[in-house]
């Protein structure tokens, strides 16, 4: 079964420093997305992809995040300037279309040091 | 905005027994799909089961199945025959028709018990 692939699967970073989560989506969805999750707390929206533009973000997307779709596979999230509060588990998902809910990766553990 | 509601933080069953986890929402729109995903202790998010607002029928997958109640906005799920592999953090999910973001619930921690 198609999956979606998240790298790292965990990582460790010094506060102020710039990390890069990666993911592959399924080839052939259309729409991605990066969810977190703090521990202990519930799943939310951070951004939405569609046609290589971002088509929704939350107000947690401020300008220290970023996304881009690099290559025709790979999408990514980039935080410039991490803080400790940037810790959480970070999922990427993807869709072939709205309604048929998402496929969501494996997740990345961000730990701010 | 659309907000989910899970009352449960906890649930403990013994296994092969039926349980059924709690979820409400609140929408004004008509249009919307519930979803239930599992999060195993891999934290992975899995698609348990969808249902379309517009759709009287209850979804079933295998063991699972929800009870749809669009009036009275509840959508729960549940759990026939429990395994020890079902022990996980289970969370319902809303989207609304032509967005783009779910909106998920606090989540519930179900253990299943030998």
């Amino acid at each position: 079964e198609p999956e979606v692939t998240q790298t790292p699967s965990h990582q460790v970073t010094q506060m102020g420093q710039e990390v890069i989560l990666r993911c592959v989506p399924i080839s052939n969805h259309l729409y991605f997305y990066w969810y977190r999750q703090i521990l202990g707390q519930k799943v939310e929206f951070l951004v939405s992809f569609y046609n290589n533009e971002i088509s929704e973000k939350s107000e947690i997307f401020d300008d220290q995040f970023s996304v881009e779709r690099p290559d025709g596979s790979n999408f990514t999230l980039k935080i410039r300037s991490t803080k400790l509060e940037d810790s959480a588990m970070y999922f990427c998902a993807s869709s072939v279309g709205i309604p048929y809910g998402y496929t969501f990766g494996s997740g990345t553990r961000l730990t701010v040091v | 905005a659309q907000t989910v509601t899970q009352s449960q933080p906890e649930m403990s069953v013994q296994e092969a027994e039926t349980v059924t986890l709690s979820c409400t929402y609140d929408t004004s729109e008509s249009n919307y799909y519930l979803f239930w995903y599992k999060q195993p202790p891999s934290r992975q998010m899995i698609l348990v089961i969808r249902q379309e607002a517009y759709k009287q029928q209850n979804a079933t997958e295998n063991r699972f199945s929800v009870n749809f109640q669009k009036a009275a906005k509840s959508f729960s799920l549940k759990i026939s025959d429990s395994q020890l592999g079902d022990t996980a953090m289970y969370f319902c999910a809303f989207l609304l028709g032509g967005a783009q973001k779910l909106v998920f619930g606090q989540g519930t921690r179900l253990t299943i018990n030998p």
